[in-house]
């Protein structure tokens, strides 16, 4: 049972490339979500999902594009790299059992040049 | 939009020491969930609360959600080295779905052996 596999692990991009960053759960969890991790910011929400086909926008959402087409995958673009968002992201994932709390994944540290 | 703060942002302990992390947020949340993150780590879900006024125990670890649902607490006792890290409280807005969670901060604890 991987639970959230998040890829790639770490990437340095050029400004103004794009880019795809891959997240899969294997707990036919219905609830997904991306969040960036900043230094002293916290954890900020970018887009989430209630299941496939269902998208929403989080706290930051400019510069980052999701979709859903499975149950199982929910990929974050960025269309247009800029430096200020390097960061840390995670992708988290959770089924609809109300005692239970978010799976995350192990990030994906990405550097802006 | 909802904002969730946490304080203290950091807290230097001597090992035996209790400590306590505040969360208070500008909306009324439909739970509260806590969780903790291990430096170089990704967050982990320790627990959710439901109902105003809630205490739960894990061991040493104590959380409350407050009779409005605005505010929360966590208490640990007699803290150990293995109680560093950052913990993060989160929750989704009562008037929204469930998959909009909303972390505050984080509280970093330093444990000094």
């Amino acid at each position: 049972n991987a639970g959230v596999t998040q890829t790639p692990k770490f990437q340095v991009l050029k400004t103004g490339q794009s880019m795809t960053l891959q997240c899969a759960q294997d707990m036919n969890h219905e609830y997904m979500s991306w969040y960036r991790q900043d230094p002293g910011m916290g954890l900020r929400l970018i887009h989430y999902s209630v299941g496939a086909g269902i998208t929403d926008q989080g706290e930051v959402p400019n510069g980052y594009n999701v979709s859903r087409s499975t149950t199982e995958d929910f990929p974050l673009r960025l269309l247009s790299a800029a430096p200020s968002q390097t960061s840390v992201y995670f992708c988290a994932s959770r089924g609809f059992d109300r005692g239970g709390g978010y799976t995350f994944g192990s990030g994906t540290r990405l550097t802006v040049v | 939009g909802q904002q969730v703060m946490q304080i203290p942002q950091y807290q230097h302990v001597q090992e035996g020491e209790d400590f306590t992390t505040y969360c208070n947020s500008s909306t009324t949340l439909s739970n509260i969930q806590w969780y903790k993150q291990r430096p170089g780590g990704h967050p982990v879900f320790l627990i959710q609360l439901v109902k105003s006024g809630e205490v739960k125990k894990q061991k040493r670890l104590t959380f409350q959600f407050g009779e409005a649902k605005k505010n929360s607490s966590l208490h640990i006792t007699a803290t150990q080295t293995t109680d560093v890290g950052t913990y993060f409280c989160a929750g989704p807005p009562l008037d929204s779905d469930t998959g909009k969670l909303i972390f505050g901060q984080g509280t970093t604890l330093q444990v000094k052996p």
